[in-house]
């Protein structure tokens, strides 16, 4: 399987703090991208970085990218309770997406 | 903008019977649409793309003749799982990528909830 994997695969914190959640993948990639899934929703598109890409910012999120070692990380600042879903990394090729296996966020009011 | 509009959301049917998921981009016209499985507290499988106008494309290991495809127009994919059983009860996902603005990015349905009985 080409799946990616994503740690932790659950995490609880209080509302306020700082969560991060980590992606690793096997394959080449164009981009590296990150969605969001409420309780049995569709994914919503939070993120992209290329390839050629170290670090990128939209709001309160903050992405990395490390193609040497095939990892990426999300980091969510000051964490609200809307913020409670799962998140996914995917990896990009040729307009196909491949997921990871995602991590359960949990924020605590 | 880029809405995709999945129904129907929640569908219960017998074992033996076909059912009809329809995948439509509201604003957009999409040329590439991507049907996905997801079983629970798992990750999206990627089960096959749909284009405008050709044959889909199927996953290694997802039979064509359970899960048929049709991509009749810029903003209408459908998957029909034929003679369905309760193994194939599963969400199912339809995206569609809006390549006037990003080409890798998919904006997602709000999926399918499919129970068979």
């Amino acid at each position: 399987s080409q799946q990616g994997e994503e740690d932790p695969q659950a995490l609880s914190i209080q509302e306020g703090e700082n969560a991060t959640m980590n992606c690793s993948y096997k394959t080449s990639i164009n981009n590296l991208q990150w969605y969001r899934q409420n309780s049995g929703r569709g994914l919503v598109h939070l993120i992209l970085i290329r390839s050629n890409e170290r670090e990128k910012h939209s709001g309160r999120l903050r992405v990395t990218l490390d193609t040497s070692k095939k990892s990426s990380s999300l980091l969510i600042t000051a964490s609200r309770a809307a913020d409670t879903a799962s998140y996914f990394c995917a990896t990009g090729l040729d307009e196909k997406l491949t997921f990871g296996t995602g991590t359960r966020l949990t924020i605590i009011p | 903008g880029a809405v995709v509009s999945q129904h129907p959301s929640w569908v219960i049917c017998k074992s033996g019977t076909s059912v009809k998921i329809e995948c439509r981009s509201l604003d957009f016209q999409a040329t590439t649409m991507f049907w996905y499985r997801q079983f629970p507290k798992q990750s999206l499988m990627l089960m096959a793309t749909s284009n405008e106008g050709s044959k889909a494309t199927y996953e290694q290991g997802v039979e064509k003749d359970k899960f048929l495809i049709n991509h009749a127009s810029l903003t209408l994919s459908t998957l029909t799982v034929t003679s369905a059983h309760p193994e194939d009860s599963s969400f199912y996902i339809c995206s569609a990528g809006d390549y006037n603005r990003n080409k890798n990015i998919q904006y997602f349905g709000a999926g399918t909830r499919l129970s068979v009985l």
